[in-house]
């Protein structure tokens, strides 16, 4: 089975950083996808890790550790456009599996 | 412009009828998937296709059928025997399961509701 688990929720001001941890336990490992989803919004990818390490882009980074089946999102320079919903799923052979997601919402 | 193409946007059903949800996408992908998403949880699968003729059932198939007739094409059919169909449905499709990788990208959803 999979287990995938993420905070609920997050709040940040605008301007600074903000760290989502995903932890997993799933029969098999391809891959672990972050995708970001504003509200009644489809999901839109956001990184992918395979290899254990830090994954940069732009504003955002992505990192895994195989090993302690774990994740993280960092949100650098957080804007207003950045409130959202995170979701962090993992593959197999096939098929993602969710986490339930993170709200994180950014206030002036 | 390519993209996943939901339709409708928003779908009423009522009690004992059956409703499908659109689902086309003109990104050349083989493989197409369909989701469930409700408050509080994450996306759950309900069918997926990795090419044309060929689907196989996710883990909240019960109550759901699919076809794939056409590459573009994956309609999802929300049956009677479906009792609590009220959530956000979303498409999905990647290039296949030949890449590693295999993005999924998704359409803009469909907003089902029961009168």
């Amino acid at each position: 089975g999979q287990n995938i688990d993420q905070p609920t929720e997050m709040t940040a001001t605008e301007g600074a950083i903000v760290q989502i941890n995903c932890t997993y336990q799933t029969s098999g490992f391809n891959g672990l996808f972050w995708y970001q989803q504003h509200a009644g919004e489809a999901p839109t990818f956001l990184s992918y890790n395979v290899l254990d390490g830090l994954e940069e882009k732009g504003r955002f980074s992505s990192f895994l550790s195989r090993s302690k089946g774990y994740s993280y999102l960092l949100l650098k320079e957080l804007q207003m456009k950045d409130s959202a919903s995170y979701l962090c799923a993992v593959k197999d052979d096939y098929k993602l599996s969710f986490g339930a997601g993170t709200t994180v919402t950014v206030r002036a | 412009d390519g993209g996943i193409t939901q339709s409708p946007k928003y779908l009423f059903r009522k009690e004992g009828q059956n409703v499908t949800l659109s689902c086309e996408q003109n990104l050349n992908h083989d493989a197409m998937y369909w989701y469930r998403q409700d408050p509080g949880q994450g996306l759950r699968l309900i069918y997926y296709s990795q090419i044309v003729n060929d689907f196989q059932k996710g883990d909240i198939a019960e109550g759901y059928s699919v076809s794939r007739e056409k590459k573009e094409s994956f309609p999802l059919t929300v049956t009677s025997a479906q009792k609590n169909p009220t959530a956000f449905y979303l498409c999905a499709s990647s290039i296949g399961f030949r890449q590693n990788k295999n993005i999924q990208y998704f359409g803009a959803g469909t907003r089902l509701s029961v009168l």
